[in-house]
């Protein structure tokens, strides 16, 4: 099947600093990655969504200068929290929609085994 | 009013029964129906996707589709306590929307 990685698995930081949460496709080229955040004990809500070489589409309520995303490549998209709180501690779980041929159906997305985020 | 309805559960049942998830949802445009396992801190994986109303069946997995009530329904028959896991409903109509999510657990 179709692998999605992400690193790091857990991070934790201080106040104030910023993280970086790389994405990436291991067997297969990416036109979309989305980028999700999940609760304990609730659903997975799409923070945004990001095409290869153009400006994530973020969703409403997420702040874009705070949450920085790069798609440089069909296989890489990294997601910034900037000047992290305690409040950005979440799980955070990227998708990627493969290129045409190897879904099985339309908007079909593979996920990442998530990055937990710990700000102190 | 949230677009997708789960209830969270958890869902406690014995080894070898049949583990019953429903969600509904609101809007009539979503056109493709998942269901997704999550076991704790790791990624969602698909387990299974229809499009249309009806049964889909997958192994010990059955999945239901009832656009008419805008329902959808999962079976897993004969469980196992591997099977202990979260489950998510997810709808599709371009963006994927998720139910919260049942937690499922299968006592031995």
């Amino acid at each position: 099947g179709a692998v999605v990685s992400q690193h790091p698995s857990w991070v934790i930081c201080k106040s104030g600093t910023s993280v970086k949460i790389e994405c990436r496709s291991l067997d297969f080229q990416a036109t979309t990655m989305f980028w999700y955040r999940q609760f304990p004990k609730q659903s997975l809500m799409l923070m945004a969504t990001s095409n290869e070489g153009s400006k994530a589409t973020y969703e409403q309520g997420v702040e874009k200068d705070k949450f920085l995303i790069n798609h440089a490549s069909l296989t890489l998209s990294t997601l910034t929290v900037t000047s992290a709180h305690p409040e950005d501690s979440s799980f955070y779980i990227c998708s990627a929609r493969p290129l045409a041929g190897r879904s099985s159906f339309y908007n079909e997305q593979f996920f990442g085994p998530g990055t937990r985020l710990t700000v102190l | 009013q949230k677009e997708v309805e789960q209830d969270p559960g958890p869902l406690s049942v014995p080894e070898g029964a049949i583990v019953s998830l429903n969600c509904t949802y609101s809007n009539s445009a979503f056109q493709y129906f998942m269901w997704y396992r999550q076991y704790s801190r790791k990624g969602p994986e698909l387990l299974m996707y229809t499009y249309s109303s009806g049964n889909k069946e997958d192994g010990r997995f059955t999945a239901q589709v009832d656009k008419s009530s805008k329902y959808i329904s999962l079976f897993i028959r004969d469980s196992q306590p591997s099977d202990s896991a979260t489950y998510l409903c997810a709808l599709s109509w371009g963006k994927l929307q998720f139910g919260a999510g049942t937690q499922v657990v299968v006592t031995p």
